[in-house]
């Protein structure tokens, strides 16, 4: 079936660090994938998405570029602050809308 | 702008009792949805109602779970009789229209449910 395997955490790294967390998807069509965030005590919120091959979805210093052909979508950030700390999933949607989620990976950002 | 809004936000009961929950959408959200998040794992879709009609339940362990979204807007959902493994954190979230990938679902904080 459709599913996503993120790199599992946690992660935890020093402030102006490099933020790399590891996305691959498995799908029988050509899916949307999107970058969700839950910062501590909050709910879901997305993030970033890109709904085809090559797009780059980017918000609050966070890209990540949709990869066809290694069928991933990683997300990067080049210089982490406290405030990232929060967990991050990434989901992909096909044709029926629903998301479907990987496991989530747990940042840890210290000053 | 209000967010999702659900309600209560901690739950513990004991395995065989009941248990319901309710979520109030972000207002003239036509779409609602209903997920269950396992400790250690990404949500996992229950239920998507668009208004008050059941667009996808295919997840929805149905005899011991069910939802409704009365008049279209908020909607309980409710357990019963609860397992351990139901204890979990139910997220509710809606979107503006039918739920396409061009359409952002909102989450709420959710509700998280203790079985003992």
């Amino acid at each position: 079936g459709d599913s996503v395997t993120q790199m599992e955490g946690p992660v935890t790294l020093s402030e102006e660090a490099f933020l790399t967390i590891n996305c691959t998807y498995t799908a029988t069509g050509y899916p949307s994938l999107f970058w969700y965030v839950q910062y501590p005590g909050e709910g879901l919120q997305l993030l970033l998405k890109a709904t085809k091959a090559d797009d780059k979805g980017s918000n609050k210093g966070f890209e990540a570029t949709y990869r066809k052909e290694t069928t991933s979508f990683h997300l990067e950030k080049g210089s982490v602050q406290v405030s990232d700390s929060a967990v991050y999933f990434c989901a992909l949607s096909l044709n029926d809308y629903k998301l479907s989620f990987g496991a989530g990976t747990t940042v840890t950002v210290r000053a | 702008e209000a967010g999702v809004a659900q309600s209560p936000r901690y739950k513990i009961i004991e395995k065989r009792q009941s248990v319901a929950f309710w979520c109030n959408p972000i207002s003239g959200h036509a779409t609602l949805y209903w997920y269950q998040q396992i400790l250690g794992q990404g949500p996992k879709l229950l239920i998507q109602f668009q208004n008050n009609g059941v667009v996808d339940d295919s997840q929805l362990p149905k005899d011991r779970f069910s939802a409704e979204r009365l008049k279209g807007v908020d909607s309980t959902l409710k357990i019963q009789p609860a397992k351990l493994e139901d204890s979990a954190v139910y997220l509710c979230a809606s979107s503006l229209l039918w739920g396409g990938t061009t359409d952002t679902q909102y989450f709420g904080p959710g509700t998280r449910l203790t079985v003992l």
